[in-house]
């Protein structure tokens, strides 16, 4: 199985909005709605952020939005904020109790 | 609170295997399931497998499928991930991350609470 793909950077100023891609097939992030996104720091362990697509853990600001169309999933930050500045993955369910990471998106706040 | 706490760094020499282990707290260690996941340095996070709490069921990537073992005591509350036949292409962190179900008790195929992580070094 190979990884999702995701862009490998992505970048915004305070305040704006910035959407991260990752990209599947109709055998994976197309198939189900089974896709979640995990915020890393450098050093630390992830932490999830959405998932079943769009559904976010108690404790997670709701500048962060998750979404899917077609074998693509997003990832939207709104309001941009310092601490934001992370590595992000997504995670599709792929049938048969196996799962995919993507490649990571190392998100910068300009 | 719910938590992990993995076993410490390890350095191992290239053939040799590792176990690390998890040992969980804060909830009921056989409602859950336990995916273990690695990173190498700079690198992706990657999906390993998993292992219900409950009954054992393992589930492995087709990549490791061929050297990696999972176990758990559930009287100690601790998975344990035995990776075999180790090469450089091995040392990286190990991360055991539970898995998150819904209210209905249903698998949503996320990981809610992860563990600090495990350095395993492999090195001649």
């Amino acid at each position: 199985q190979s990884a999702l793909t995701q862009p490998p950077s992505a970048s915004g100023s305070p305040g704006q909005s910035v959407t991260i891609s990752c990209s599947g097939t109709s055998s994976d992030v197309g198939a189900y709605n089974y896709v979640s996104w995990y915020q890393q720091y450098p050093g630390k362990a992830p932490k999830l952020m959405i998932y079943e697509v769009s559904k976010r853990p108690s404790g997670v600001p709701d500048r962060f939005s998750g979404s899917k169309s077609g074998n693509t999933a997003s990832l939207t930050v709104s309001g941009l904020q310092a601490e934001d500045e992370a590595d992000y993955y997504c995670l599709s369910y792929t049938g048969s109790d196996n799962l995919v990471f993507g490649g990571g998106t190392k998100l910068t706040v300009l | 609170q719910v938590q992990l706490v993995q076993s410490g760094a390890e350095v191992k020499k290239p053939g040799a295997s590792v176990k690390v282990s998890c040992k969980a707290s804060g909830y009921t260690f056989t409602n859950n399931a336990v995916h273990w996941v690695r990173q190498a340095p700079g690198q992706r996070l990657e999906w390993m497998g998993w292992i219900n709490g409950g009954n054992g069921y393992t589930k492995y990537s087709q990549k490791f499928q061929d050297r990696v073992t999972f176990t758990r005591d559930t009287s100690a509350s601790t998975a344990y991930m035995e990776l075999s036949s180790l090469k450089s292409e091995d040392t990286a962190v190990y991360y055991c991350a539970r898995a998150r179900y819904d209210s209905s008790g249903y698998p949503t195929y996320a990981m809610d609470v992860w563990g600090q992580g495990t350095t395993v070094t492999i090195s001649s």
